[in-house]
């Protein structure tokens, strides 16, 4: 299972940006970078993934480094309910054995 | 339907019980997990099921059986369980080899006394 890096926790005042990083030095060509979240007593949600180009959805942008070997989720403006732990995962879908393996993730406190 | 459904939310079992986790997909996704959760840490893969087979165990203790009857049901047979075990047991449904993402239920809160 491919290896992540994350920061352990971050503070960010509420409505402004977030940016949460996370190294991933021996990514493969094949796999693709997902984040997730949990907030807390709930299963892990999806928030975006992407594999070479920056990545933008409703809730989130994703931002690659060239070299593939970082990248960062970027949330626009934090809120409250974006209090919860950030994980950046790595998955090769055609190898069964890559699955979803978490680390050790990002605590966010978001500061009202 | 984009929901993963565990059930039952929370169990206590002494440790000489038999109980089942069941998770419930209708997404049509071919590939189901089971994690395990302890507090305050990652979730830890356990179990990988691909077209209803078998494809990662995770050296998971024998008091822990998987079991998946059909591309929608996935099991956990409990028996002889430790104090240890308690944890919350997630599921989790893809589609196997496709570039796309995991759904997660909201778990099983299982407490062994």
């Amino acid at each position: 299972d491919a290896k992540t890096t994350q920061p352990n926790s971050m503070e960010s005042n509420e409505e402004e940006p977030v940016h949460l990083p996370c190294n991933h030095s021996t990514i493969s060509g094949t796999d693709y970078i997902h984040w997730y979240r949990q907030l807390p007593s709930q299963g892990p949600e999806y928030v975006i993934h992407g594999l070479t180009s920056n990545v933008n959805n409703r809730m989130a942008s994703l931002a690659i480094a060239e070299d593939r070997k970082s990248s960062t989720l970027i949330l626009h403006r934090a809120t409250l309910r974006d209090a919860a732990v950030y994980y950046c995962i790595l998955r090769d879908p055609q190898n069964t054995g890559n699955q979803f393996y978490f680390g050790t993730g990002t605590s966010l406190t978001v500061i009202p | 339907d984009t929901e993963v459904t565990q059930t039952p939310k929370h169990l206590v079992m002494g440790m000489t019980n038999k109980k089942s986790l069941k998770c419930e997909q209708h997404m049509g996704h071919r590939a189901m997990y089971w994690y395990k959760q302890k507090a305050k840490k990652p979730p830890e893969l356990m179990f990988v099921y691909s077209y209803e087979k078998l494809s990662i165990n995770e050296s998971v203790p024998s008091r822990f059986s998987p079991e998946c009857p059909n591309s929608s049901l996935l099991n956990l047979h409990l028996h002889a369980l430790q104090p240890e075990d308690s944890a919350l047991y997630l599921c989790a449904s893809t589609h196997p080899h496709v570039n796309t993402e995991a759904f997660f239920g909201q778990g099983t809160r299982l407490t062994v006394v």
